[in-house]
């Protein structure tokens, strides 16, 4: 039974074109995170949500934007893609009381191509 | 700014033989966590270990702990040809502010060969 999904498993956007890629979760797990993942590299974190609280990395640019409607669902907003933000966007989620997170639990990916 | 570091980057042996990787990391940590991710595909989670835990198994997994010495590492016995996999180590850091998201190793590629 899938618990992180995301949709669209591939993503192919215009340069410059606005996309959004969606995650939601069936593990009612109130902090849900993104993470960029470049080819051959470590996913890094973009940002996450603590409950409804936003919590932006210093270095993720203007560009992305997040929604969080309710607790099931997180999106991640490219307001105007360039060739360098093609990547594996990796949605994960976590139960966590004040500072002690649990176990990351992560979807399987969206591949975003930027033509 | 990377947190862990694995080594080695690529590791290649022989179905059977037992494959260890090493992480080290450079801040005090909440729990230090092992993924492996195939290729192309999302992040499998193998083990969680907290700091005050010092050596976890699951199956054929065994993971240790130093926090004296800021690094973990990673023993897979008996490997098999699906052990084949990119592994990354990844820090929940400990900030005093909320829970905080993970900040992963450059992973280290495994290679089982038959």
């Amino acid at each position: 039974d899938a618990m992180v999904i995301q949709n669209p498993r591939y993503q192919v956007t215009q340069f410059g074109k606005p996309v959004t890629l969606s995650c939601s979760q069936t593990l009612n797990h109130n902090v849900m995170y993104w993470y960029q993942q470049k080819s051959s590299q470590a996913p890094k974190l973009l940002f996450h949500y603590y409950d409804k609280d936003f919590n932006n990395e210093a270095d993720t640019p203007d560009n992305f934007q997040s929604r969080r409607p309710n607790t099931s669902f997180c999106f991640l907003d490219i307001r105007s893609p360039g060739l360098g933000d093609a990547a594996m966007y990796l949605c994960a989620t976590s139960r966590a009381v004040g500072t002690v997170q649990e176990t990351q639990y992560f979807g399987p990916g969206t591949r975003l191509l930027v033509l | 700014s990377q947190q862990g570091e694995e080594d080695p980057q690529a590791l290649s042996i022989q179905e059977g033989e037992n494959a260890t990787m090493n992480c080290s990391y450079k801040t005090s940590i909440n729990n230090l966590q092992w993924y492996r991710q195939n290729s192309g595909r999302g992040l499998v989670h193998l083990i969680l270990i907290r700091s005050n835990e010092r050596e976890k198994h699951s199956g054929r997994l065994r993971v240790t702990l130093d926090t004296s010495k800021k690094s973990s590492s990673l023993l897979i016995t008996a490997s098999r040809a699906a052990d084949t996999a990119s592994y990354f180590c990844a820090t929940d850091m400990y900030s005093g502010g909320g829970a905080d998201g993970l900040t992963f190793g450059k992973g280290t590629h495994l290679i089982i060969q038959p």
